[in-house]
């Protein structure tokens, strides 16, 4: 069966510093691979999607950049947070059109 | 995207049968309409998914109108771990992107 693995669950960052969450997922192959962000007490967002190695999509301008060095690994960074970066990072992979999105359990963002 | 319209909250008795309904009247003819739910503090989950004819499943069903303008997820007894908020989502069959683009949503409320 396939699996998600988001990390960390948690994470407090000071304004500046830089970021990096992982996300790999098992089971699958050629997965489609998507960042969501959520604000606090708002919808979720899309920040990137991913069709394959190397290929990146961005949906919103924004302080972050996110790489897919490996088939089933999407990565997610900064180099200077804001304090408009925190929030629920989302992680999600998706098999085809007929298949739903899963998503990982989520990194809980503050910027202080 | 096409955009879908959600009431922005529901409420329920628990074992009693939930409507929430759905309005696209923009739909296209390759869009599936998606419905997911997010529990508090957890990533989305998928719930069904339809494109002409009604669905179900073991979570809930899903009625979708001969013009395919509206839909209706039906959950058939509420519980109160139902209490979520729940998304409909148009999601084009023939992007290879196979994204997601989330709404405001219809929070649901299950009284005990």
């Amino acid at each position: 069966s396939q699996t998600i693995h988001q990390w960390p669950a948690t994470l407090v960052q000071p304004v500046g510093s830089p970021l990096s969450l992982e996300c790999t997922v098992e089971g699958t192959s050629n997965p489609n691979l998507y960042w969501y962000r959520q604000a606090a007490g708002r919808g979720l967002q899309l920040l990137f999607y991913s069709v394959g190695i190397g290929q990146i999509s961005s949906e919103v301008p924004q302080n972050l950049s996110a790489s897919r060095p490996q088939d089933r690994q999407f990565i997610l960074s900064s180099k200077k947070l804001l304090l408009s970066d925190s929030g629920f990072y989302l992680c999600a992979w998706s098999k085809d059109r007929d298949s739903p999105l899963h998503f990982g359990n989520g990194t809980r963002l503050t910027v202080t | 995207d096409a955009k879908t319209t959600q009431p922005n909250s529901m409420e329920s008795n628990e074992e009693e049968p939930v409507h929430l309904p759905c309005n696209h009247s923009t739909i296209s003819g390759t869009d599936y309409i998606h419905w997911y739910r997010q529990l508090p503090s957890q990533g989305p989950e998928y719930v069904i998914h339809g494109l002409t004819s009604n669905v179900n499943n073991r979570m809930a069903s899903l009625a979708i109108a001969e013009d395919r303008k509206s839909s209706t997820l039906i959950l058939h007894r509420a519980t109160l771990r139902d209490a979520a908020v729940y998304y409909c989502i148009l999601r084009d069959r023939v992007d290879s992107s196979y994204k997601l683009i989330f709404g405001s949503g219809t929070r649901l409320l299950v009284r005990p």
